[in-house]
């Protein structure tokens, strides 16, 4: 079956250095979704790419959107305490939608 | 302020017990989603609906069912819970035809099936 995976599962940095997550499909996505959710929270939308090797920057994060439409990767630059929470990529194929595993990110101040 | 609510926010359940998770929201938008969130599993779509008076089934949707009779509603039935359904549930709205774009969610409601 479908499948998005993340990795790494976490990530733990001290509060300065930067982090990437990256994000696999066992198939073709439409677009790609980036979400990110707090301890206790619900997910939030952070950005949505279309385009075939599309790359979108807000503020010190740089989403990426790979040539083949199956993967995708985040990066955040000089993570801060704020940054703390779990970043979920997600996407639709045919008429199901999918989200990945996620990766939850610490940071250490 | 416009958003989505969901209740109950918390509950515990019997095994066999019938339940049903609200949700409504007010941005009048044309898409709502249903997710279960299990650790190390992310976020799996049980069932959506693109517009009122229409469904889909999702990811898991076995033993759940849904309704969708006006914009705002869309409620989340489990006809009869077992354990295996312990998770927490999310709802989501999006606007645009297509529904699969950026999605709202709403603060979950946590299940527990014993």
């Amino acid at each position: 079956g479908q499948q998005v995976m993340q990795i790494p599962q976490y990530q733990h940095v001290q509060e300065g250095e930067d982090f990437t997550t990256y994000c696999n499909s066992s198939t073709t996505l439409s677009n790609i979704q980036w979400y990110k959710q707090r301890p206790g929270g619900h997910p939030v939308f952070l950005i949505q790419l279309v385009k075939s090797g599309e790359v979108k920057k807000q503020k010190r994060l740089t989403f990426q959107f790979g040539e083949a439409k199956k993967n995708s990767s985040l990066h955040i630059t000089a993570t801060q305490t704020t940054d703390v929470g779990t970043y979920f990529c997600a996407g639709p194929t045919g008429n199901q939608f999918y989200f990945g595993t996620g990766t939850s990110l610490t940071v250490i101040p | 302020i416009a958003g989505i609510t969901q209740a109950p926010t918390s509950q515990i359940l019997a095994a066999g017990r019938r339940m049903t998770l609200r949700c409504t929201q007010d941005m009048r938008h044309n898409a709502m989603y249903w997710y279960r969130q299990d650790l190390g599993l992310g976020l799996r779509l049980i069932h959506y609906s693109n517009t009122a008076g229409t469904t889909g089934k999702g990811e898991v949707p076995d033993g759940y069912s849904v309704s969708r009779a006006n914009t705002d509603d869309f409620p989340l039935t489990l006809a009869s819970a077992v354990p295996s359904q312990t998770s927490v549930y999310f709802c989501a709205s999006s606007s645009g035809a297509s529904g699969w774009n950026e999605q709202f969610f709403g603060p979950g409601t946590r299940l527990t099936v014993l």
